[in-house]
């Protein structure tokens, strides 16, 4: 079984400042991670994925989250927050399952980013 | 630009009508997805196929059907829905490899139902 916790549903930052969505996994297997971002009527877009390759990993837009397996955790950082990144950020574990992959959505964080 | 197109992107019906929400997929992956995302609920697995077989179906009413016809296309089904079905449906895609869950799925923008 894996399930994921996104712990905050809400997350307000000035435009400059930097950017952390948390998010903690439990899993009996190997995980890989994944975080997508959703514009408003729009479609989940891969903003990074974890496989085990390195734990520091980086994504597009600046955004890097970094793989903290006694923590269970999969955090999102970026550095200076954008207009742009005003949107909803999911964290995902997947895990195989025969000739697909099993996956896990969290609930998701709403980021507002204030001029 | 994405490589997962669903059409209609907007559709409104009566409970009454039958309608149906097209997925196609030009990444030549072999697992296909749907999704249920609704206001303030966590996104829903509905139904996954991979290479071309219904391989989980998760407790979905039987208002809804899918249909797979081959690796690129996939189709929802719909009749009899009710209000409680307005929602994003979302399609994904994904490059299954037997033992491995690290390829990412591919999402594309949804078709946004609404049930009068």
């Amino acid at each position: 079984a894996q399930s994921v916790t996104q712990l905050d549903s809400h997350v307000s930052v000035s435009e400059g400042t930097p950017v952390l969505l948390r998010c903690n996994y439990s899993s009996s297997y190997s995980p890989s991670l994944f975080w997508y971002v959703q514009h408003p009527n729009k479609g989940l877009q891969l903003l990074l994925k974890y496989t085990s390759a390195a734990t520091l990993v980086k994504g597009i837009n600046g955004f890097e989250a970094e793989f903290k397996k006694s923590e269970t955790s999969f955090h999102l950082t970026k550095p200076s927050a954008h207009m742009s990144d005003a949107a909803e950020y999911f964290c995902v574990v997947s895990v195989p399952s025969g000739g697909y992959q099993k996956v896990t959505f969290g609930t998701g964080t709403k980021l507002q980013v204030i001029p | 630009e994405t490589g997962v197109t669903q059409t209609p992107r907007h559709l409104v019906m009566g409970m009454t009508n039958k309608k149906s929400l097209k997925c196609e997929q030009h990444l030549g992956h072999n697992a296909m997805y749907w999704y249920k995302q609704s206001a303030k609920k966590p996104l829903e697995l509905m139904f996954v196929y991979s290479l071309e077989e219904r391989v989980e179906n998760n407790s979905v009413p039987s208002r809804f059907s899918p249909e797979c016809p081959n690796s690129s296309h996939l189709f929802l089904h719909l009749h009899t829905l009710q209000p409680e079905d307005s929602a994003l449906y979302l399609c994904a895609s994904s490059q299954g490899v037997r033992g491995r869950g690290n390829q990412p799925q591919h999402f594309g923008d949804g078709t946004r139902l609404s049930i009068l």
